[in-house]
């Protein structure tokens, strides 16, 4: 079994700062880590993801993520974010082996709010 | 990557109802998962449901409460019954695209019990 925690539940910033949004997981086994994202009243988009290889991941709208697996983590960064980016983020896992696929464990979700 | 339609995309329900919602995904899928997000939390897994078996239930969640049908590989339903204001969230549908690694999802029903 795996499990996730996501160590902010809100984070304010303001435009065109940076922003890291970070995420712990827990497992036995290896795993595959997400981000999605979820603007208000919609479904979930998946902003990237890390299988193997490279530990630095890019995804959509200019996000990147780093696997750290000493850490254990699977933090979410941006260098400078828009308006356009105010939306819930969370990071999921799954277990890397073929019988879990498509079933994702979510981390609590992270509140990103983007001011002018 | 696979697109999901949802009906009802919302509904507000009386107590002791039942709700039926549907998940229809333009391709054909193995798995179908149905996932639910309560007010301010994180989503989480209600059942993994394979065409032609029976679904299968994390721990938690009831057959009797949410019973759930694949009658083939691009539908599915999943009912909540004998609602409860508890039961007032968003529930997902969910597939993996076909040899992927990742889950597509729906844009979700949004339930509120009163």
């Amino acid at each position: 079994a795996q499990s996730v925690t996501q160590l902010d539940s809100q984070v304010p910033v303001f435009e065109e700062a940076p922003v890291e949004l970070r995420c712990n997981y827990s497992s036995s086994v290896s795993v595959y880590l997400f981000w999605y994202v979820q603007y208000p009243n919609q479904g979930l988009q998946l902003l990237l993801k890390y299988l193997s290889g490279s530990t630095l991941v890019k995804g959509i709208n200019g996000f990147e993520a780093e696997f750290n697996k000493s850490q254990t983590s699977f933090h979410l960064r941006k260098p400078s974010v828009h308006i356009s980016d105010t939306a819930e983020y969370f990071c999921a896992v799954r277990d890397a082996g073929g019988t879990s696929y498509g079933k994702l464990t979510f981390g609590q979700g992270t509140i990103l709010t983007v001011h002018p | 990557s696979a697109v999901i339609s949802q009906k009802p995309s919302r509904d507000i329900c009386q107590r002791g109802t039942s709700l039926t919602i549907q998940c229809q995904v333009d391709s054909q899928v193995t798995m179908m998962f149905w996932y639910r997000q309560q007010p301010g939390q994180s989503l989480t897994l209600i059942a993994t449901a394979n065409q032609g078996s029976e679904a299968t239930y994390e721990s938690g969640f009831v057959i009797d409460k949410f019973p759930i049908s694949r009658p083939n590989l691009t539908f599915s339903t999943l009912t909540v019954s004998n609602m409860s204001p508890e039961d007032s969230s968003i529930y997902l549908c969910s597939v993996p695209p076909p040899g992927g690694t990742e889950a597509f999802f729906g844009q979700g029903t949004r339930l509120t019990v009163v």
